[in-house]
């Protein structure tokens, strides 16, 4: 059992429209953690967020805690070709970093 | 400041050898994890050094080893390799480890296993 399910797996895309990947799971985190990896590098970490009903923006991109702290969501205004990767949502657990398996997300101009 | 360097980038072996791959973390990092990334199964947690001892272990197999040096340089090691082993094999740093401060990712070894 994946402890963190994401949703969509993939998503295509165009260029100007809005997005929102989803990250569920039945356990509560003291905080998640949103990463973004493209082709032939590691993942880079975008946000964590601590705070039941937290929300941060960094630019276009819009991140949220759920109240219960079990689910985080991440929303993207008017993608670009430059937002195509791998989005990943992470908890940690004690010293290891538990992922999802990810949504690839591909925009096209 | 280097960020976290990984050698080498590509890697082919084949079924039945042993591979070593090296972390090289950003100066003054203690903390080394290791990670394995495959489509099907998604990024998975191998283990994570701290001063030299493995303080963590994800599930994996005894097949998969590694170790931390004085410096904080981390290795890894495969033996008697199966193709289910082809992947792309992360290693990132942080200063304490993941669930206290941001891990920083190196860009990885992919390892092909013929």
């Amino acid at each position: 059992t994946q402890l963190l399910e994401q949703s969509p797996q993939f998503l295509s895309i165009q260029e100007g429209e809005n997005l929102t990947v989803y990250c569920n799971s039945s356990s509560v985190f003291s905080s998640l953690q949103w990463y973004r990896q493209e082709p032939g590098e590691g993942p880079v970490l975008l946000v964590t967020v601590v705070t039941g009903g937290e929300v941060k923006k960094l630019k276009r991109l819009t991140f949220q805690f759920g109240d219960a702290r079990k689910d985080s969501s991440l929303h993207i205004t008017a993608a670009q070709p430059g937002d195509t990767g791998l989005y990943l949502c992470a908890a940690s657990r004690w010293t290891a970093l538990i992922f999802g398996k990810g949504t690839t997300l591909s925009v096209s101009s | 400041k280097a960020g976290v360097t990984q050698t080498p980038r590509y890697l082919i072996k084949t079924r039945g050898q042993q591979v070593t791959l090296s972390c090289s973390p950003i100066s003054g990092h203690r903390s080394v994890s290791w990670y394995q990334q495959t489509p099907g199964q998604g990024l998975q947690f191998l283990f994570e050094y701290f001063s030299e001892t493995q303080r963590n272990k994800g599930n994996f197999p005894g097949r998969f080893s590694g170790r931390q040096f004085s410096n904080s340089r981390s290795e890894m090691n495969v033996s008697t390799l199966e193709l289910g082993d082809s992947a792309l094999y992360l290693c990132a740093s942080s200063l304490a480890g993941a669930g206290t401060d941001t891990q920083y990712f190196g860009p990885g070894t992919r390892l092909t296993v013929l």
